[in-house]
């Protein structure tokens, strides 16, 4: 049973205009919350992460919110570049902390320039 | 800098073949990991080891064994290959496994099965 969802598998964009990538979680107990990015034959980056203890945090172009009552968060980029075009999966984490990583589908970015 | 390497980028293999895909990590890290990437799955935790000679099972150890004899090096083994194992095989391995961690990524092995 998929305990993290990303639902659209892929979304397109122009270029400087704002990316959002979805993400949907089911499991309460999940505590922490990291987005990655993948390039084709290349294995996942580290992104962005969030603590449930906040609902939002920047880094650069890269924004991630987390709305605790709703399991849902989302990744907000902007300006949209064409070397953001990649595979964005989003991973959550619980009490047994990184050794445990539920990873969604993931969404296949891509910003047009 | 961060770097996890994994043995081959691409590999073909033949049913029935025992397979062996290795990975390896320069950042003195505990955990290790493996994974699979299929389309519209997702990454899947095939094992992961905590330590030297230990490993657990993930979520899909069916057809999978594992070897952890040091502690830089994390082994894969597919003991006799089948075309359902045609995959993208990820290896990740994480120093502080604890809230607040993050998993590091290899390249990945794309393992074709014919």
């Amino acid at each position: 049973d998929q305990q993290v969802k990303q639902n659209s598998p892929s979304l397109s964009v122009q270029e400087g205009r704002i990316s959002i990538l979805n993400c949907d979680y089911t499991n309460s107990m999940f505590d922490y919350f990291l987005w990655y990015k993948k390039y084709p034959a290349e294995g996942p980056t580290f992104l962005i992460s969030i603590s449930s203890i906040k609902d939002k945090n920047e880094d650069g172009r890269f924004t991630v919110f987390l709305n605790k009552s709703a399991k849902h968060l989302s990744l907000h980029i902007v300006p949209s570049q064409p070397g953001d075009s990649a595979v964005y999966f989003c991973a959550a984490s619980g009490k047994t902390g990184a050794n445990n990583l539920f990873f969604g589908t993931g969404t296949r970015l891509t910003v047009i320039p | 800098d961060v770097k996890v390497t994994q043995s081959s980028r691409y590999l073909v293999k033949r049913t029935g073949e025992k397979v062996f895909l290795e990975c390896v990590q320069d950042m003195d890290h505990e955990n290790m990991f493996w994974y699979r990437q299929d389309p519209g799955l997702g990454l899947r935790l095939i094992y992961f080891s905590y330590d030297v000679k230990m490993k657990e099972k993930g979520d899909i150890p069916e057809g999978y064994s594992v070897s952890r004899e040091k502690k830089e090096r994390f082994s894969l083994i597919l003991e006799s290959a089948s075309t359902n194992q045609t995959s993208m095989y990820l290896c990740a391995s994480i120093k502080n496994p604890g809230r607040g961690g993050e998993q590091f990524f290899g390249p990945g092995t794309r393992l074709t099965v014919l």
